[in-house]
C-alpha cells in the first residue's frame, strides 16, 4: 500500500506570494492533518480535515487555510507569505483522526525569501 | 503552543548501549506515539500506544504508556549507527472536537551513536 505522498517536495516563494501544498493520503484514510514544523516552534497542529470538512483547527492566523476533496486528497494554501513561514509542512493521515495512528508524508519543505 | 516535555534533549552514546527517553505532559492523552525522523523527511512510526499501562515492542524498540496517561518513555536496546536520528513523542486527546487529528508533540530527542 503507498504511503503519504506530498507534492512538491521544495518550494521558494517570495514575501507576498502565495503558495499551495497538496497531499495525497494512504488509500481508505479519510483523515488528513497538517503540521509545520519549525526549529523553533517544533511540531505544530495547523488543521484537519475529514469528509471534506474541517474539523479542527490550530492557533494560526487566517492566511493558512485548507480544503479536501472527495477521494480525501488534501491541499493547504499560505496566502501573502511572511519569512516567519519557512518551515517544513508535513500531512498525516489516518483512518479517522480519533485517535487512530497518523502515518505522515515526507513533507514539502518551503522557503520564503 | 503546547508541547509536551521530552528529555533528555540529546544523547551522544556508543554502538550497543541502550537508550532510553520519556515524555511527560500536564493533562492527559488516549494515544502515545513515538516517531524518528530523518533530517528533510517526515517522522515515521515506531511504536503506538492505545492504553493505560500498555508495554509495546518492536524489535529493539520498547516504549510503555503511563498509567497516569500523562507519560510514556521509549527504549532502545543494543543500539547501531542506523538509530542516529531525532525521535519525537506524541500525544492525542481522543475526544472529538478540538482533539479530532491533533498531535501534541514533544520538542524531540537527537540521538548521536558513535560506532
Amino acid at each position: 500500500k503507498a504511503g503519504v505522498t506530498q507534492t512538491p517536495r521544495y518550494l521558494i516563494k517570495t514575501r507576498g506570494q502565495q503558495v499551495t501544498l497538496s497531499c495525497s493520503p494512504i488509500s481508505g484514510h479519510r483523515s488528513v492533518s497538517w503540521y509545520q514544523q519549525t526549529p523553533g516552534q517544533g511540531l505544530q497542529f495547523l488543521f484537519e480535515y475529514f469528509s471534506e470538512t474541517q474539523r479542527n483547527k490550530g492557533n494560526f492566523p487566517g492566511r493558512f487555510s485548507g480544503r479536501q476533496f472527495s477521494n480525501s486528497r488534501s491541499e493547504m494554501n499560505v496566502s501573502t507569505l511572511e519569512l516567519g513561514d519557512s518551515a517544513l509542512y508535513l500531512c498525516a493521515s489516518s483512518w479517522s483522526g480519533g485517535g487512530d495512528t497518523q502515518y505522515f508524508g515526507p513533507g514539502t519543505r518551503l522557503t520564503v525569501l | 503552543g503546547q508541547q509536551l516535555n521530552q528529555s533528555p534533549q540529546s544523547m551522544f552514546i556508543q554502538e550497543g548501549e541502550d537508550v532510553s527517553m520519556n515524555c511527560t505532559s500536564s493533562s492527559i492523552f488516549n494515544t502515545w506515539l513515538w516517531y524518528k525522523q530523518d533530517p528533510g523527511e517526515g517522522p515515521v512510526l515506531l511504536i503506538a500506544l492505545y492504553k493505560a499501562g500498555e508495554l509495546t515492542s518492536n524489535g529493539r524498540l520498547t516504549a510503555q504508556f503511563g498509567i497516569t496517561r500523562k507519560d510514556s518513555f521509549l527504549n532502545i536496546s543494543a543500539s547501531i549507527p542506523s538509530d542516529v536520528g531525532i525521535y519525537f513523542c506524541a500525544g492525542q486527546l481522543n475526544a472529538g472536537g478540538t482533539s479530532y487529528g491533533k498531535l501534541t508533540f514533544g520538542q524531540g530527542t537527537i540521538l548521536t551513536v558513535h560506532p
